[in-house]
């Protein structure tokens, strides 16, 4: 399977513990995402890189959030001291961006392409 | 900020019905707009996507037109399958960075 992964799949924790997730994005994919998706909500982004440097974040990822992508290749996201308001389903996808370096863009540099999502409920 | 409204579900349908799930979108500039798809128990797929004005994009029978003069990206079908039973969602791209999503409309067809 060559699409973006997710691991874990679902996550239960007690408040006020730690939780984290991974994200391998689809080889190749030099851009990737995070967001998340509340019950009958659309999805919300949170942060993205492009290869090893996180470019933006959101307003919604407070200080008890942190992203890594330290090789260029999978993600983290890390949640401390969780609340229940963090329960939701927390979603990855990559993309392929042209590095510039390149006479055209390889592919199609739109489309983000989703992982299966950790679903993560705080008791 | 950028914004995607979308219908508010559930829709409900008879098999073989004709669907439309109305999007509207508030944007400056040029976005690219998709429509994914959340399967039951499933991750987002991507359904169709279009890059500029008066593009249509089409898959597994569904089509969608980028009508800028109405800012609209409206998801149509003609018959549809108890199988399109689904989440969609209309979402907006600006900038080649993150997507704006509406907040999903559900769709039940029956048999």
């Amino acid at each position: 399977d060559t699409g973006v992964s997710q691991n874990p799949r679902h996550k239960i924790t007690k408040r006020g513990q730690n939780v984290t997730f991974r994200c391998d994005p689809i080889s190749e994919h030099n851009r990737l995402y995070w967001y998340r998706q509340t019950l009958g909500q659309g999805p919300e982004f949170l942060t993205y890189f492009q290869n090893e440097a996180q470019l933006e974040k959101s307003r919604l990822l407070s200080d008890r959030f942190s992203a890594e992508r330290p090789k260029g290749s999978f993600s983290t996201l890390e949640i401390q001291r969780t609340e229940q308001g963090d329960s939701a389903m927390y979603l990855c996808a990559s993309s392929l961006a042209s590095s510039g370096r390149a006479r055209r863009p390889l592919g199609d540099t739109d489309t983000q392409y989703f992982g299966p999502g950790t679903r993560l409920t705080v008791l | 900020g950028d914004s995607v409204t979308q219908m508010e579900g559930p829709v409900t349908l008879s098999e073989e019905a004709f669907l439309t799930i109305n999007c509207t979108y508030t944007a400056t500039g040029y976005p690219s707009l998709f429509w994914y798809v959340q399967y039951p128990g499933e991750g987002l797929q991507l359904l169709l996507k279009a890059t500029k004005a008066d593009d249509k994009g089409s898959n597994k029978g569904f089509e969608a037109t980028y009508r800028k003069e109405t800012t609209s990206f409206h998801l149509e079908k003609g018959s549809v399958q108890v199988s399109d039973s689904a989440v969609y969602f209309c979402a907006l791209l600006r900038g080649g960075n993150k997507l704006t999503f509406g907040g999903g409309t559900r769709v039940l067809v029956k048999p």
